[in-house]
């Protein structure tokens, strides 16, 4: 049974570019999540989605910003990047909605220059 | 506001030197409360689930306790393949998962 897919694995911007990562839920998974990982803050809460629709969102500014395909597909996108943006960004999928179970891809790393 | 602390923020064990990592918890309304293991350059591996003070959940080497206030991973007899960082994570009203800092383990031969 395949994992969480999360593409790309690796990139490089500059402050001011936007960036899109695109994430595979396991089949039959309905529900994604957004997790952004740094050294100083740990694991914070991004947004939630199931079933194409936003069903929570963390403390982040509106240039994050995300969505859900009807194959439950999920694609994050950050615009106008910062230095602070630099993080691992980390994909989870579940069967359903608001469980704590949840199955993480082996996340994208971002670096902005 | 929701927060979780863990403790030690690393740990050093000899294989074989049980021990065990803290995660104390301050929330309104707790749905769950969640342990996950990280490897280095991997997201997250889900441990276990515990709902309710007193509740107890096992797996191999680990032994995951709750109170009121806490957490304890218990790890027995630990193998240096046990090496990674434990996470706890909270799952309060509104259901979004609030996570510490984790506990880097690290397990010598």
């Amino acid at each position: 049974k395949a994992g969480v897919t999360q593409t790309p694995r690796y990139l490089i911007k500059t402050r001011g570019q936007q960036v899109t990562l695109s994430c595979s839920p396991i089949s039959g998974h309905r529900s994604v999540s957004w997790y952004q990982q740094t050294p100083g803050q740990g694991l914070q809460f991004l947004f939630e989605y199931f079933s194409e629709t936003q069903r929570n969102k963390g403390n982040f500014p509106g240039r994050f910003s995300g969505r859900q395909f009807s194959n439950s597909r999920s694609e994050m996108n950050v615009s106008t990047l910062e230095l602070g943006d630099s993080a691992l960004y980390l994909c989870a999928s579940s069967r359903t909605a608001n469980t704590g179970e949840l199955f993480f891809g082996e996340g994208s790393r971002l670096t902005v220059l | 506001e929701d927060q979780v602390t863990q403790s030690p923020e690393a740990l050093r064990l000899q294989e074989g030197e049980s021990s065990s990592l803290n995660c104390s918890y301050t929330v309104s309304g707790l749905r769950g409360l969640f342990w996950y293991r990280q490897d280095p350059g991997k997201g997250p591996e889900f441990l276990f689930t515990l709902y309710s003070a007193g509740e107890e959940k096992e797996k191999e080497r680990l032994k995951a306790t709750i109170t009121k206030k806490e957490s304890f991973l218990h790890i027995t007899a630990p193998k240096p393949e046990d090496s990674a960082t434990y996470l706890c994570a909270v799952q309060a009203d509104g259901n979004k998962l609030v996570f510490g800092a984790g506990t880097i383990l690290r397990v010598k031969s």
